[in-house]
Formats: structure tokens, sequence, C-alpha cells
């Protein structure tokens, strides 16, 4: 009964590796977001999608690349992942024609870049 | 540019004393606000949002908001604080015409016994 569900939780990897996060919504929005979470707890949006179209890019190096295969999901793929990119992502969804933009979030992926 | 301040990084309060956490905005007409709870190593879950109409809202676990125009402020409250109310709070504004959630800092509550 999961509404907004990521994997993986956890997420350990060399630096110069490439990775992927997946999201999946099962609320029926239309609208999904990747949110960065700094250890500093700051939240921070990265990008967001409407319809699978890319309707936010918030000056994300662009080693970051999303990829909406459909409307419930959301992946976030990172490569040649460097330290600073250790940080908390979560991914959010909503439907913002009925609910003014109230994000749903996801339980967040844990990015560890040694 | 929009932003939204969270003056108080921490606050402690005692168990069952009362709670308020505060939240200013700046932006030229009124937004949609949002508090949202993180508990340790949890997502955020929402507690309450303010779209328009009542400027007192209530929210989950009893807590409430007070959207004030004049003060550019929508503070959280809570009459008598619980131990598991520990957590970091986060005020957001979702500008009307934008898809995206601008946070504030986050305040973090500690509860003592």
């Amino acid at each position: 009964d999961t509404a907004v569900s990521q994997t993986p939780k956890y997420l350990v990897t060399q630096m110069g590796n490439d990775k992927s996060i997946k999201c999946e919504q099962n609320l029926g929005h239309d609208t999904m977001y990747w949110y960065k979470q700094d250890s500093k707890k700051f939240l921070k949006i990265m990008f967001s999608y409407n319809n699978k179209e890319l309707i936010i890019n918030e000056t994300v190096p662009n080693r970051f690349s999303p990829k909406s295969p459909d409307k419930a999901h959301l992946n976030l793929h990172i490569n040649s992942l460097e330290l600073g990119d250790s940080a908390v992502y979560f991914c959010a969804s909503s439907h913002p024609r009925s609910s003014y933009n109230e994000q749903f979030f996801g339980p967040g992926t844990r990015l560890t870049v040694l | 540019a929009q932003s939204v301040t969270q003056p108080d990084i921490h606050i402690t309060v005692s168990e069952g004393a009362s709670l308020e956490l505060r939240c200013n905005y700046s932006y030229g007409a009124t937004p949609y606000l949002f508090w949202y709870v993180q508990s340790p190593g949890q997502g955020l879950q929402l507690l309450l949002k303010y779209f328009s109409g009542d400027t007192l809202v209530q929210g989950i676990k009893g807590f409430e908001a007070e959207f004030k125009r004049s003060q550019s402020s929508f503070n959280l409250r809570k009459p008598s604080v619980h131990w598991s109310d520990a957590a970091e709070y986060f005020c957001a504004v979702a500008p009307d015409s934008s898809y995206k959630l601008i946070f504030g800092s986050g305040t973090r509550l500690l509860v003592r016994p």
C-alpha cells in the first residue's frame, strides 16, 4: 500500500561510479519530483516531471539525468559520482490541478560516496 | 525570489508543554503553505496545509497553524507536546504558478521527559 516508494534505501559506492535510484508512485499523480537533502538537512528541488515531460531542472549538474518511462515512475541516474553527491534523495509526487501542489514524499535514499 | 525562513534551528521543550515553531515567507501573493515533519531516518510527512479561507488550519497529530498575511507568517503550534513529536519540522511554500516546493531550513524539536 506504499504510496511513493524508492529503491534502494541505502546506496554506498565509490567515486567515479554510475548509479541509479528508482521511484514509483501508485497514487495516480501526474507530477513527480526529485529533491536533495544535504548534510545540514536542507531540502532543494532538483527535477520535476509532469506527464513524462521535464518541467523543472534546477541547475543540477548534467551528471544527473532523470528518466520517466511512464507517469508512475521517475528514476534518477547519476554518472561519475563525486563526494559532494552524498546526500539523501527524496522522490515526491503530486496532482497539481486538484491539490494545490500538495506533495507526497517517498522514504528517501541515503547515498554515500566514498 | 521566494524564500522561507525558519529562524529557530532547534527548540527544546518539556513533554506536556506547548510548542510554537516559527515560519516566515517572502512572496508577492499568498502562496500555498505547508508544514512537513521528518522523523529520524524517515521521509517527510505532511502535517497540514493552507490554501485559502480560514487562517487557522488543523492538521494531524494535534498540530495547528495560523496564517497571518500581515506578518507573512505561518507558525505551527501544538498545545501539549509528546515525546514522539521529537523530529525535524519543515515549513514549505508552493508559489501558485510553480510545481515546486521551497523549503525552510528546518527546526529540530527536542522533547525533555
